[in-house]
């Protein structure tokens, strides 16, 4: 496996369903994000994980949780969604930033999701 | 929170055409950079401009950054149906914590 992948691809889930999406990088980076990507709406940064701590949650409702085992593996726990939270999920790696880093971020395919 | 305006945010073309796609901000920006996304897959990076005023070209596509480094251009010479996608500019903040993506250009060539 090569760059960042992402599992599942597809997802549909109910209200009431507990599901979490998976995310590794092979590209030797220490920083990981997760964004939603919403029709007719910029990337929305959701999570960013430095040297496998948080350093970032943007207001995100706490029926989404991320963890970061290690460097290399991201997840999003999701449990009791809404319907307005069907959308692409991508996550995204890159090196932790430092001053004169271009922080260039690298994305994986994204999960599609759906909650019904 | 600093915001990036794309415009236009749709274009529609013929093929051999040529097109320029805009990223503008009043904020500075430490970096630049341009993604192109695909239906049902994820940005993939095309170029990153650090230098206000730097020029970077690969192969068809010119990108450039502004002098004062709050805006950019994306040109594409003789476009080619390969080319439809969604392009996205980010740009680095001066914090360095995270990047500020644009809503995007969906550019469609028509053969």
């Amino acid at each position: 496996e090569t760059g960042v992948t992402q599992t599942p691809r597809h997802l549909v889930m109910g209200m009431t369903n507990k599901k979490s999406l998976k995310c590794e990088q092979h590209l030797g980076h220490n920083a990981m994000y997760w964004y939603k990507q919403s029709a007719k709406k910029p990337l929305e940064l959701m999570f960013v994980y430095s040297l496998e701590e948080r350093v970032e949650n943007n207001s995100v409702p706490s029926r989404f949780s991320p963890e970061c085992p290690n460097s290399s593996h991201l997840f999003l726990h999701l449990h009791t969604l809404q319907p307005e939270d069907s959308a692409l999920y991508l996550c995204a790696s890159s090196q932790a930033w430092t001053s004169g880093n271009p922080y260039e971020q690298y994305f994986g395919p994204g999960t599609r999701l759906t909650v019904t | 929170t600093q915001l990036l305006e794309q415009s236009p945010q749709f274009l529609s073309i013929q093929e051999g055409e040529n097109l320029t796609v805009y990223c503008n901000s009043s904020s500075v920006f430490s970096s630049l950079q341009w993604y192109r996304q695909e239906p049902g897959e994820g940005p993939v990076l095309l170029v990153t401009v650090v230098t206000g005023g730097e020029v970077k070209k690969l192969k068809r596509l010119t990108f450039q950054f502004g002098d004062a480094r709050k805006d950019s251009s994306l040109h594409i010479t003789a476009a080619q149906p390969g080319d439809t996608g969604l392009y996205l500019c980010a740009g680095g903040e001066t914090s360095g914590s995270r990047l500020t993506f644009g809503e995007g250009t969906q550019l469609t060539v028509n053969p």
